[in-house]
């Protein structure tokens, strides 16, 4: 069935440092991938989206390729704020269009 | 439009008593979800609505978990009896034909004592 493999972490950053969280996913076809972003106390909310292969979604200062050949969809940020600090999930569609797959997530702190 | 709306945001119930959290999905989505978060098991789903339907409700936990969509915009989660292991924080979500992306809720935060 889909599945989403994400780096689970935590990860702890200082501030400015670079940022790449990955993901990998097992889809049939090609469906959209999302990444969401988790802020303490509060609910899930789309970060970014690709809805096609090679599409770069982009969001904040956040950045992720849809990448079919290595079935991967990284997220990036080139210099992340202690703002950043959160949880964040890979997601996409299962194979019916119906539910939605997520990861386990990934925690970041960021240390000023 | 004002979001996925979820009600209460914090409560606090003792093992034995009746759990009821409600629902206001996004007007016009046609997909509705209720999600369990706890650190140790994650973000799991519990159960999904199409068009007020219930589709697949193989992540109940048990016979004392139940959801309703009686209408287009609502849904309630109901825990009788709870336990101190149902505390967790309850999200709500909803989502435009399915392969677009679930907006979710503030959650509900569950302590059962």
């Amino acid at each position: 069935g889909d599945s989403v493999t994400q780096m689970e972490g935590p990860v702890t950053l200082s501030e400015e440092a670079f940022l790449t969280i990955n993901c990998t996913y097992t889809a049939t076809g090609y469906p959209s991938l999302f990444w969401y972003v988790q802020y303490p106390g509060e609910g899930l909310q789309l970060l970014l989206k690709a809805t096609k292969a090679d599409d770069k979604g982009s969001n904040k200062g956040f950045e992720a390729t849809y990448r079919k050949e290595t079935t991967s969809f990284h997220l990036e940020k080139g210099s992340v704020q202690v703002s950043d600090s959160a949880v964040y999930f890979c997601a996409l569609p299962d194979n019916y269009g119906q539910n939605f797959v997520f990861g386990p997530g990934t925690r970041l702190s960021v240390l000023p | 439009d004002a979001g996925v709306i979820q009600s209460p945001r914090h409560e606090v119930t003792e093992m034995g008593q009746e759990v009821t959290l409600r629902c206001k999905p996004i007007s016009g989505h046609d997909y509705l979800f209720w999600y369990r978060q706890t650190m140790m098991r994650g973000l799991e789903l519990l159960i999904y609505f199409n068009n007020n339907v219930p589709i697949d409700d193989s992540g109940m936990p048990e016979d004392r978990f139940s959801a309703k969509m009686p209408n287009a915009s609502f849904s309630t989660l109901k825990i009788q009896p709870s336990e101190p292991r149902d505390s967790a924080v309850y999200f709500c979500a909803s989502s435009l034909r399915g392969r677009s992306e679930a907006f979710f809720g503030q959650g509900t935060r569950l302590t059962v004592v």
